[in-house]
């Protein structure tokens, strides 16, 4: 399995307050993303990042951002969260090879009440 | 964004049955294909990864095939179990990310 680490699992949080996912790779892969799901939806994309301090929209990056600081850590903050955001978040690595695989992480299950 | 279509939604075959899915997406955009296997309450695992114009990739009873021209993808399953039930998903890639269908849904019935 592919070395990717979601923290935390599973998070209830109150309307309305900041909330910070954290995802951690070992594989030293350049491409990392952030999904959600959303029955309906599919996975779709938040925001995704192509190197350290380079990060990109996705298809629903509406109140969300993320940061990069470092290759194997990429966090997504909800800023102020909404009910909305309720979900099933998952982070992915790619390898940036030809072809590109990208490998998912356990998903943290997060709750705005 | 892509537009990437899946169907169907969801199937219901007895176990032994083969069963085939379809993914259809902009051949204007496409790099790659990928499929994957996603399991309830797991995260999904890469199945294929396909690049060339009749493509075709095979992993035990499980194949596809790629068609980059008309823009599809088929996934086959031969003689389906138990074991198989899963959600399976598509996703093109379009050369800085992936854009992923809704997915069929397969329960094979013992």
């Amino acid at each position: 399995d592919a070395g990717i680490t979601q923290s935390p699992r599973h998070k209830v949080t109150e309307t309305g307050t900041p909330v910070t996912l954290r995802c951690h790779q070992t594989e030293n892969h350049r491409y990392m993303y952030w999904y959600r799901q959303d029955p309906g939806h599919g996975l779709r994309l938040i925001h995704y990042s192509y190197g350290v301090k380079d990060t990109d929209k996705g298809e629903v990056s509406d109140g969300y951002s993320v940061s990069r600081s470092k290759t194997e850590d990429f966090l997504l903050t909800l800023e102020s969260a909404t009910s909305s955001q309720t979900s099933v978040y998952f982070c992915a690595i790619g390898s940036g090879g030809d072809p590109h695989e990208q490998y998912f992480g356990p998903g943290t299950r997060l709750t705005v009440t | 964004i892509l537009n990437v279509e899946q169907s169907p939604q969801s199937l219901h075959v007895q176990e032994g049955d083969s069963t085939n899915f379809t993914c259809s997406f902009p051949s204007s955009n496409f790099y790659a294909l990928h499929w994957y296997r996603w399991e309830t309450a797991k995260s999904p695992e890469a199945l294929f990864v396909m690049t060339l114009n009749g493509d075709e990739k095979k992993k035990g009873r499980i194949s596809a095939t790629l068609n980059t021209k008309e823009g599809y993808s088929y996934l086959y399953i031969k003689g389906s179990q138990p074991e198989d039930s899963a959600t399976y998903l598509c996703a093109p890639w379009a050369g800085n990310q992936f854009y992923f269908g809704t997915g069929t849904s397969l329960m094979v019935i013992p």
